[in-house]
């Protein structure tokens, strides 16, 4: 089985400052890992995905992940915050031992603050 | 390309009644279906998924059903809503292990 933590429930930056959320995984299996945004009253959209090819992976809106074997961990960054950043961050991990059914396990998510 | 929709967008219901909440895809076929309920601080908890037309797994014992009667359609139901049963509800599906596209969710408030 296979699960995600992230470290903080709660990030606040200033903009302009870099924006490190955290995220550590455990898995069976060699992983694929994710990460997603929600803006209030919103769904989920998909920031970045990590499957097994780069470790190094960027997305969208200037975020990239960089996938450490030897960490379990999956850390979101981005150089510069932006007030439009502040958001939920979840990280979620693929079960990939289940067959076709694909399943995400996400985290509890991170709050992001950006102060002006 | 492929949209996901689901309604209502927000839902007030007594404690007792009924619900059902639907979400339908297009633009593929055969896709995986997926209800995940937040609650506050508790992030986002699978409910139900489907691989196919009538399959249906049950994540958690709980107060919802789930059912899959058309390839791209996938409803949550409840025949009597408990407070506990206030949340933001999503359905997502996706066709391939790379990820899920999301619904924009349905805010349900049980008085």
């Amino acid at each position: 089985a296979q699960s995600v933590t992230q470290l903080g429930s709660h990030v606040s930056v200033s903009e302009g400052a870099l924006v490190l959320l955290r995220c550590n995984y455990s898995s069976s299996v060699p992983p694929y890992l994710f990460w997603y945004v929600q803006y209030p009253n919103q769904g989920l959209q998909l920031l970045l995905k990590y499957t097994s090819a780069a470790t190094l992976v960027k997305g969208i809106n200037g975020f990239e992940a960089e996938f450490k074997k030897s960490e379990t961990s999956f850390h979101l960054t981005k150089p510069s915050a932006h007030m439009s950043d502040a958001a939920e961050y979840f990280c979620a991990v693929s079960d990939r031992s289940g067959g076709s059914n694909y399943k995400l396990t996400f985290g509890k998510g991170t709050l992001l603050t950006v102060n002006p | 390309s492929q949209t996901i929709h689901q309604w209502p967008a927000t839902l007030v219901q007594p404690v007792g009644s009924p619900l059902s909440l639907e979400c339908t895809v297009e633009g593929t076929s055969n896709p995986n279906l997926y209800w995940y309920r937040q609650a506050a601080g508790r992030g986002l908890q699978l409910l139900f998924y489907s691989v196919g037309i009538g399959q249906i797994s049950s994540e958690v014992p709980q107060n919802l059903s789930a059912s899959r009667p058309q390839d791209r359609q996938f409803i949550l139901s409840s025949k009597k809503l408990l407070l506990s049963d206030s949340g933001f509800y999503l359905c997502a599906w996706t066709g391939t292990a790379y990820g899920y596209t999301f619904g924009s969710g349905t805010r349900l408030t049980v008085v």
